[in-house]
């Protein structure tokens, strides 16, 4: 049950799109179409973002989207903004109803 | 309204022993997988254990296999974890969080009971 791997850190200025790579292996992300995204601001809980690799929960801006690909998932930022600054966690199912999140990324707005 | 409350944290010391609580309301609890998921001071998420909508079947991390265990009273809207033989590396902050089938979908979430092991 190793941690899906995250990029540290990444930045963009606003109105700049950015992508958080989720890399796993193919007894998780590539094995299953279950990739879910969570936003984290500091010391709030987190906000589920993206569920099962696509899908924005309602309420949930359009400016953020999601991909997989193999082994490794994607969150794309769209036209950032400040208020996008904080913390992001992929997760993925791995077997029998047991999940794996990701390192987690800062996002930081220039 | 959803809400998600948990109870129980506190300072502890190694080898020592908690009982978390999660009372849910707001919806029908019997109806939903509830999860466990923690964060160290500063650190990410990691998933710690889960149990069914009916509670038949339970879920846990290799990090706490055997010392932990999850347990819930529908009739209590309340899902319990057991954490026995603590160590340093479980101080954290504990989230349970509704879960939504098939996925990692947690939907909503509690803000969270903190458990320090410190001697």
């Amino acid at each position: 049950q190793s941690a899906l791997t995250q990029p540290a850190s990444v930045s963009g200025s606003p109105g700049q799109s950015i992508t958080i790579s989720c890399t796993g292996t193919s007894s998780d992300v590539g094995g299953y179409n279950y990739v879910s995204w969570y936003q984290q601001h500091p010391g709030k809980t987190p906000k589920l973002m993206i569920h099962d690799v696509t899908n924005r929960p309602s309420g949930v801006s359009n400016r953020f989207s999601a991909s997989k690909s193999g082994n490794t998932a994607s969150l794309t930022i769209s036209g950032l903004q400040a208020e996008d600054e904080a913390d992001y966690y992929c997760s993925s199912y791995t077997s029998s109803d047991t999940f794996v999140f990701g390192t987690g990324t800062k996002v930081t707005v220039l | 309204e959803v809400q998600l409350l948990e109870s129980g944290g506190g300072l502890v010391q190694p080898g020592g022993s908690l009982r978390l609580s999660c009372a849910a309301s707001g919806f029908s609890f019997s109806s939903y997988a509830i999860y466990w998921v923690r964060q160290a001071p500063g650190k990410g998420l990691e998933w710690v254990s889960g149990i069914s909508d009916s509670g038949s079947r339970t879920y846990y991390a290799d990090s706490v296999k055997g010392r932990f265990t999850i347990s819930r009273d529908n009739s209590m809207n309340t899902v319990y974890l057991q954490l026995n033989s603590l160590r340093a590396e479980d101080t954290a902050l504990y989230y349970c969080a509704r879960r939504i089938i098939p996925g990692p979908t947690f939907d909503y979430w509690g803000q969270g009971t903190l458990v320090t092991v410190s001697s």
